[in-house]
């Protein structure tokens, strides 16, 4: 299976402040088809996960524009151009191009 | 208004059987792919099973150690998916979410294996 590495494991971060995560993925995550299947996720306490970032750098409709994700192969990075209240808890990337998919093991962004 | 609902959930004993289930409104559920997805206490997020939708092939795939334990089905008539999970170990014990395309979660339910 794909592993996902995050770093940092936990991000303490200042309101208003930038703020970046690194994932690296054990193969590259370039499909068949020319696209490259990697997806960034965020999970408030107390509720289910919400996709924020499709195909490396795609926002999902609704997504505030400070939220940007880069990278090709098997380097990508979530940066969050100024962090906000509630930007707060888990952060995952997740693979979706070799079965069976795989996230990392999140980020948790606390506020300082 | 998306909604994915989860039931079924609860306390099995090791060995045990259990059988989830997640009812869906407010998208097409017939075109989209529909995903069991885990959240197991020291591990993270894992995904289960997923239903390809009937244009895409409807097959289902599960990962390698899961396969035979745990069915996928979905009724699309009914908007419904479901999870069949049997010879339930300690380690299967986690939130388990139901998930269409990717975007839509259900807000998760408890499964705890333990004797």
């Amino acid at each position: 299976d794909v592993v996902m590495t995050q770093s940092p494991l936990s991000l303490p971060v200042t309101l208003g402040q930038p703020a970046s995560i690194s994932c690296r993925s054990s193969q590259s995550l370039l499909y068949s088809d020319g696209h490259t299947y990697l997806n960034w996720f965020h999970q408030r306490p107390g509720q289910s996960p919400r996709r924020l970032i499709y195909e490396v750098s795609h926002r999902v409709s609704g997504v505030p524009d400070r939220f940007s994700g880069s990278g090709s192969g098997t380097d990508f990075t979530l940066k969050i151009s100024r962090v906000e209240a509630e930007d707060v808890g888990v952060y995952y990337c997740m693979q979706g191009s070799h079965w069976p998919w795989t996230f990392g093991q999140g980020t948790r962004v606390e506020i300082k | 208004e998306v909604q994915m609902v989860e039931s079924g959930g609860g306390l099995v004993k090791p060995g045990g059987a259990l059988r989830l289930s997640c009812a869906a409104s407010g998208f097409d559920f017939t075109d989209a792919w529909v995903y069991w997805v885990r959240h197991v206490p020291g591990k993270g997020l894992e995904w289960v099973a997923r239903f390809k939708s009937r244009a895409d092939g409807g097959t289902t795939d599960y990962p390698a150690p899961l396969k035979g334990r745990f069915i996928i089905s979905r009724d699309d008539s009914k908007n419904t998916l479901y999870l069949q999970m049997t010879t339930l170990k300690t380690e299967d014990t986690g939130t388990y979410y139901c998930v269409a395309a990717l975007s839509y979660w259900g807000q998760g339910i408890l499964v705890t294996v333990s004797s």
